[in-house]
Order: structure tokens, then sequence, then C-alpha cells
């Protein structure tokens, strides 16, 4: 079975310091990941997708994810923490052998102070 | 406009009522998706309809129905639910059902109480 680990369910940095949340899946043929995006009473947004094409992965409002096979993880980056940021973040692997199944990680709270 | 819409945004209902959820597309996506979203759980997946046919159903108990009379409409009927039933349900679409290259658009979430 699919599954995936996010391994802080929240993580606080001050503005304009460097985000980092974690994501580790199970290896199991070859996954698509994608991170998505809920800022508060919103629905989840794409933030970005790796489809086994490049393994450093640019996603939208600078973020970034890097697919590094031998360590079956998908971190979530971005240089410089917004306060627009806070949100919750959550990992989603599936597979080519999955179907409809998207499985989804627990989700990561990020707080950004001032 | 937004590409996903849920109608109520908040729904308090008691054990014994009958309530539904909406959710309306304007896409023209294939797919569409019913999840749930509760605290301190990940988001789990209830229904998925292509082209109006329904075809995942994860165990879900009878005490919610969906139904999708169209690709832009997907309603949730509601009947005798319990307090645990009380979360966030999101509503989903995707172009279809190749969610391993696609992308899902989701609503706000209607948010459920059941007291």
């Amino acid at each position: 079975a699919q599954s995936v680990t996010q391994l802080d369910s929240h993580v606080s940095v001050s503005e304009g310091t460097p985000v980092l949340l974690r994501c580790n899946y199970s290896s199991s043929y070859s996954p698509s990941l994608f991170w998505y995006v809920q800022h508060p009473n919103k629905g989840l947004q794409l933030l970005l997708k790796y489809t086994s094409a490049a393994t450093l992965v640019k996603g939208i409002n600078g973020f970034e994810a890097e697919f590094k096979k031998s360590e079956t993880s998908f971190h979530l980056t971005k240089p410089s923490a917004h306060m627009s940021d806070a949100a919750e973040y959550f990992c989603v692997v599936t597979y080519n052998n999955a179907g409809n199944m998207l499985t989804f990680g627990g989700g990561t709270r990020l707080m950004v102070k001032p | 406009e937004t590409g996903v819409t849920q109608t109520p945004r908040h729904l308090v209902m008691g054990m014994t009522n009958k309530k539904s959820l909406k959710c309306e597309q304007h896409l023209g996506h294939n797919a569409m998706y019913w999840y749930k979203q509760s605290a301190k759980k990940p988001l789990e997946l209830m229904f998925v309809y292509s082209l109006e046919e329904r075809v995942e159903n994860n165990s879900v108990p009878s005490r919610f129905s969906p139904e999708c009379p169209n690709s832009s409409h997907l309603f949730l009927h509601l009947h005798t639910l319990q307090p645990e039933d009380s979360a966030l349900y999101l509503c989903a679409s995707s172009q279809d059902l190749a969610v391993n290259t696609g992308e899902l658009f989701f609503g706000e979430g209607s948010r459920l109480t059941v007291l």
C-alpha cells in the first residue's frame, strides 16, 4: 500500500528565513508526488508536482521540491518565508497502478513569525 | 467566479435531520470527488465520479449518499449522521481520472457540525 509521511505536524519560522517541510513516501513503483497548500477556510491548491521528469520541481510562490529516490523523500523548500506562506501543507503521492487513489500526508502547519 | 463552488459553507444539523451538500464546477472537468477532512487525520477520499458514473466508493457508511446528475454538479446527501461525522467536506474536480499526472481543483469546503 502506498503511504506518505510528513515528519513535522508544525513548523515555525521567522519571516525572511528558509522554509523546509519534510515528506517521505513508501517505495513502490514509480511515484507521482505533489504538494498542496491550504490557507485558512480555503480549499487545497496545487503548489507543484513531480511526475518523473526533472527531479527539482519549481512551483508557485517561490516554492520548490526535490525528488530524491535514494532517500524516498520529496521535501518542500523556500529560500525566504513570507507572512502569506502561513498555511497547512500536504504532501501527496500516487502511483501508476493506484487507479484513482491519491494518498495524502497528515499535513504540516507552517507558522511565520514577523 | 471560482472554479469549484460549494454550498453551504457551514451547516449545523441534528442526528435525525436530512440535508445535502452541493458542489458545482465551472471548469469543464469530467471527474468529481468528495473528500472528508477531519481534525488530526489525513484527507479521506469518499467518492469519485467520472462522467456522472461512480467509480470509487471507499467503504463510506450508507448515511452518506452521493449524487452526480451531470458532469458539473455533485451532491452529498446526509441522513441520520453521527457527531463523529462532523468535519470539513471538500469537493474537487479534475480534467480526467488520471490524477497521477493531473491536478485536483478543490472547493473551499462545507464545514459540517452534527449535534
